[in-house]
């Protein structure tokens, strides 16, 4: 079965600090990688994506995201974190089941909390 | 606007009873999940959908039960077998991309979740 890693269950910074945030993934096929960001109290919101093409992909905010295929990996990074930041953040990878063509698996990592001290 | 509507926000139930949430979409999209959120353990899925009347388990789908009768709804009934029902739950829903290798965008959107808690 797909799974999703994220190495750290929470980080802390201050402000102006980097961020970088690790995310691995199971799946050795086509992949759609995304990073979804659930802010204090809100629902969970797209932060950035990648389907095909250039591996390293902006989003919203100032994020980043490098999909580096060889190491399964698709990392999370801004370079300067600021207090509104602080949120729960999500990778998910979109693949095929291992039962059924046609039949597609969006599976999340466990989150990785991010607190920004002002 | 569209989006995908979930109801209610919170939910109580009594042990022993089973509860419906709701979830519609306005989007058009062909496919619906559900997950649950618990601290610590991200999202998992429970059922998803890719088309009306089709519907497959995901990993945690014992103790819940689902519909998908209209492309637009597809609600969520968490049943007594449920062992530990009390859980954050979140609706989605995304275009299906088809039999082929994964190559339009499958970005999922998300409503605002609803809080059941068993008292």
């Amino acid at each position: 079965a797909q799974s999703v890693s994220q190495h750290n269950h929470h980080v802390i910074l201050s402000e102006a600090a980097s961020l970088e945030l690790g995310c691995n993934y199971s799946y050795g096929g086509t992949v759609n990688l995304f990073w979804y960001v659930q802010y204090p109290g809100q629902h969970l919101q797209l932060l950035l994506k990648y389907f095909s093409g250039d591996p390293l992909v902006k989003g919203i905010k100032g994020f980043e995201a490098e999909f580096i295929k060889s190491k399964f990996s698709f990392n999370l990074r801004k370079p300067s974190v600021q207090w509104s930041d602080t949120a729960e953040y999500f990778c998910a990878v979109n693949s095929r089941r291992d039962s059924g063509a046609g039949s597609y698996q969006l599976t999340f990592g466990k989150g990785t909390k991010l607190s920004v001290i002002p | 606007d569209g989006g995908i509507t979930q109801s209610p926000k919170y939910l109580f139930r009594k042990e022993g009873q089973n509860v419906t949430l709701s979830c519609e979409q306005n989007l058009n999209h062909d496919a619906m999940y559900w997950y649950r959120q618990d601290p610590g353990q991200g999202l998992r899925l429970i059922y998803y959908s890719q088309i009306v009347n089709d519907f497959q388990k995901g990993d945690i789908a014992e103790g819940y039960s689902v519909s998908r009768e209209k492309k637009e709804s597809f609600p969520l009934t968490v049943t007594s077998a449920q062992k530990n029902p009390t859980a954050f739950y979140l609706c989605a829903s995304s275009l299906y991309p088809g039999t082929g290798e994964i190559e339009l965008g499958t970005e999922a959107f998300f409503g605002q979740g609803t809080r059941l808690t068993v008292v």
